[in-house]
């Protein structure tokens, strides 16, 4: 189906497990993006990337990685999980240029015990 | 620092009445302000989004201004329904491919 999904939907691991969660879009949209959304945070940005192989940390890289070797996938890695990274994940792409709205998967919930 | 505040972040009012929903931000130099809606469990749907040269945007019930001097937008819905209740964000771009949201107003319909 065309349109920008993530998997897993839900996902519980151990504090220092590593973790990829997985976001991948069919419109091949320049950008993507990896948020977190907190209660009382609003959604903070992880990540994002402007093409293949071009990324830049956001407002929270800290204890993330990204990698982008096909424009249509974005993973995002938790290299060693901690309980503060237990959060909802969001990815979103967008056509190039500021005019355009971003478009959203449904999100990842993670829990690390 | 750019910020983006929604006040209040819960409103309640009856099926039918019209509401407004207020956004703030502490930069006046953007190009573009987005209104959001999130269903629970849910990713984030597009509702409204204003270029910094307009001063309103209207879809349907849904109309959304824009006052970049007083650093304000606001999301005005007409004849509320059940189906509208669900937490709306307000986004900004302030020109750096990075969108800054807000916490959202949490709106619940009341039938």
């Amino acid at each position: 189906d065309a349109g920008i999904t993530q998997s897993p939907r839900y996902k519980i691991t151990e504090t220092g497990r590593q973790v990829t969660l997985m976001c991948h879009q069919t419109w091949s949209h320049s950008y993507m993006f990896w948020y977190r959304q907190d209660l009382g945070h609003g959604l903070r940005l992880i990540y994002y990337s402007a093409a293949a192989d071009i990324t830049d940390k956001g407002e929270v890289p800290d204890g993330y990685v990204v990698s982008r070797s096909k424009t249509e996938n974005f993973p995002l890695t938790l290299e060693s999980a901690t309980r503060s990274q237990t959060s909802v994940y969001f990815c979103a792409s967008k056509r190039e240029g500021t005019s355009d709205t971003q478009y959203f998967g449904p999100g990842t919930r993670l829990t690390v015990l | 620092k750019q910020e983006v505040t929604q006040i209040p972040a819960a409103l309640s009012v009856p099926e039918g009445e019209n509401l407004v929903l207020n956004c703030s931000f502490t930069d006046s130099a953007i190009y573009n302000l987005q209104w959001f809606r999130q269903d629970p469990g849910k990713g984030l749907t597009s509702l409204l989004l204003i270029q910094s040269s307009q001063r309103e945007q209207t879809s349907g019930r849904l109309n959304a201004s824009l006052d970049k001097s007083s650093g304000r937008s606001t999301l005005y819905i007409a004849a509320s329904q059940p189906g509208d209740s669900a937490t709306y964000l307000c986004a900004v771009y302030f020109g750096n491919e990075k969108l800054t949201f807000g916490t959202g107003t949490r709106l619940t319909i009341i039938p």
